[in-house]
């Protein structure tokens, strides 16, 4: 089946720096992307929708400019998560479209700034 | 607004046991209603969406519109069942805004031997 491939599945950084998620998908073409933030025994909030060759659409709350959207090619998004501070740990996954009806996600980044 | 609530963060079944796994939604339409379950250590997988209305795994789960409920259920749970399970809705298919999932909190079902 269709597969999303995220990387690094964990990172740790020191703040001030800047990270970049990778996911890709893998035998498929992903038109759209949607970015995910899982905080410590809570649930999965979506942060923003990925359309390849457009601008990201963020969800309400979410700082577009700390959190950078590239989905330039129909097989890869990247989130880059810029001037990372603590409070930005978190667990990011992101999904891909895969059809009509089917989404598929990726393992999941775990983020540490310290 | 959307919103998926599961009430119960734990669930602890014995073995062979029915288990039902509750998911309330709110959303004025007609929403796509999932259920996602995570194994540990591995990643977010489709269970069952009630469009499709099949049985995965032994689990079922009706859409009741009127209650807006979607729970999960199994007759006999098996250990392997053990793992974290995710409500989550979408907006209806052909909207700009399908595919934006709403997840619950999550429910943790242990299976005893």
């Amino acid at each position: 089946g269709a597969v999303v491939s995220q990387h690094p599945s964990w990172v740790i950084c020191k703040s001030g720096t800047s990270v970049k998620i990778e996911c890709r998908s893998l035998d498929f073409q992903a038109t759209t992307m949607f970015w995910y933030r899982q905080f410590p025994k809570q649930s999965l909030m979506l942060m923003a929708t990925s359309n390849e060759g457009s601008k990201a659409t963020y969800e309400q709350g979410v700082e577009k400019d700390k959190f950078l959207i590239n989905h330039a090619s129909l097989t890869l998004s990247t989130l880059t998560v810029t001037s990372a501070h603590p409070e930005d740990s978190s667990f990011y996954i992101c999904s891909a479209r895969t059809g009509a009806y089917g989404y598929t996600f990726g393992s999941g980044t775990r983020l540490t700034v310290v | 607004a959307q919103r998926v609530t599961q009430p119960e963060k734990l669930l602890s079944v014995f073995k062979g046991a029915p288990v039902e796994l509750k998911c309330n939604y709110s959303y004025s339409g007609s929403p796509e209603l999932f259920w996602y379950v995570q194994y540990s250590r591995q990643r977010l997988q489709l269970l069952l969406r009630h469009i499709s209305r099949e049985s995965i795994k032994g689990f079922t789960a009706d859409l009741n519109k009127g209650e807006t409920s979607f729970h999960l259920k199994k007759p006999f749970a098996q250990e392997e069942d053990s793992a974290m399970y995710y409500c989550a809705l979408s907006p209806p298919n052909g909207g700009t805004s399908y595919g934006k999932l709403t997840f619950g909190q999550g429910t943790i079902l242990t299976v005893h031997p």
